[in-house]
C-alpha cells in the first residue's frame, strides 16, 4: 500500500523554465510534507517542507503547494538550473502516529533533468 | 564530524553471511533513523532511536535485522544470514530534535549492500 505516490518517474525541462513535480498521498493523518533532493551516490538532502495547516511555502526558487482536499502537493522550481538535475523525493510524516521519532514515508521519486 | 558518516560505503556479502553497517551521526543529534532503499524505490523506514533507546522498530523486515545504539551516538545495523532480497542501500539519518518536523533530518551517503 503506497501511501505517498509520485506517478511521474521522470521529467525533462529546459533551463530557465519552470519545473513542477507532483506528489499524491492517501493517509489523511499526515501533518507534515517534505521534499528531498538526491544526487547519485549521495544521501537525500532536505529541500523544503510544508505543514498541513498551510497551503504554500516558498524558499527562493522553490515553492511547495499543498491541496489537502485533493491530497496533493507539488514542488515548483523556477527558474530551473542544470544543477537542479537530480531525483526528487516527496515524503510525509504523521507525528501523532509515531509518538515521537518523526519517521518519514517516501514516494518513489521523480528524476528531473534540466537541459541547456 | 560535519555530517552523518556511514561505513562501509560498499559491501558485498555471500548469501548466508552476517554483515554490520555503521553509522556516525552528527554530534549531539538525539534522533537516529535507519532506512532501506531498494533500487528504483524511495527510502523505507526501518527503525528509530532517541538517544540509546530504540523507540520504533516496526520497519525491520524480519528478525534477521537488528539495530543498536548503546551509548546514544554511533549506531550499528546488523543483518544476519543475508539473503538476496536484502540487497539495497541502507541509509542512516540523524536529527537534533525529533519534534522539529519541518526541518527534515540529515542523511548519510548510505551503504550499498549487494548479496551474491
Amino acid at each position: 500500500d503506497q501511501q505517498v505516490k509520485q506517478n511521474s518517474p521522470s521529467l525533462s525541462v529546459q533551463e530557465g523554465r519552470i519545473s513542477i513535480l507532483n506528489c499524491d498521498y492517501t493517509n489523511s493523518m499526515f501533518d507534515y510534507f517534505l521534499w528531498y533532493k538526491k544526487y547519485p551516490a549521495e544521501g537525500p538532502t532536505f529541500l523544503i517542507s510544508i505543514s498541513s495547516i498551510k497551503d504554500k511555502n516558498e524558499d527562493g526558487r522553490f515553492t511547495v503547494f499543498l491541496n489537502k482536499s485533493a491530497k496533493h502537493l507539488s514542488l515548483h522550481i523556477v527558474p530551473s538550473q542544470p544543477g537542479d538535475s537530480a531525483v526528487y523525493f516527496c515524503a510525509a510524516s504523521a507525528l501523532r502516529l509515531t509518538g515521537g521519532g518523526n519517521k518519514l514515508t517516501f514516494g518513489t521519486g521523480t528524476q528531473l533533468k534540466v537541459e541547456l | 564530524g560535519a555530517g552523518v558518516s556511514q561505513s562501509p560505503r560498499y559491501k558485498v556479502a555471500k548469501r548466508g553471511q552476517d554483515v554490520a553497517l555503521r553509522c556516525d551521526p552528527i554530534s549531539g543529534h538525539v534522533s537516529l533513523f535507519w532506512y532501506q532503499q531498494a533500487l528504483g524505490q524511495g527510502p523505507e523506514f526501518l527503525t528509530y532511536f532517541q538517544n540509546e533507546a530504540q523507540l520504533d522498530k516496526s520497519g525491520l523486515p524480519s528478525d534477521r535485522f537488528f539495530a543498536e545504539r548503546p551509548e546514544g551516538s554511533v549506531s550499528t545495523l546488523k543483518i544476519q544470514r543475508t539473503q538476496q532480497e536484502d540487497s539495497a542501500v541502507y541509509l542512516c539519518a540523524s536529527s537534533l530534535d525529533w519534534r522539529r518536523q519541518g526541518v527534515g533530518y540529515t542523511f548519510g551517503s548510505g551503504t550499498r549492500l549487494t548479496v551474491v
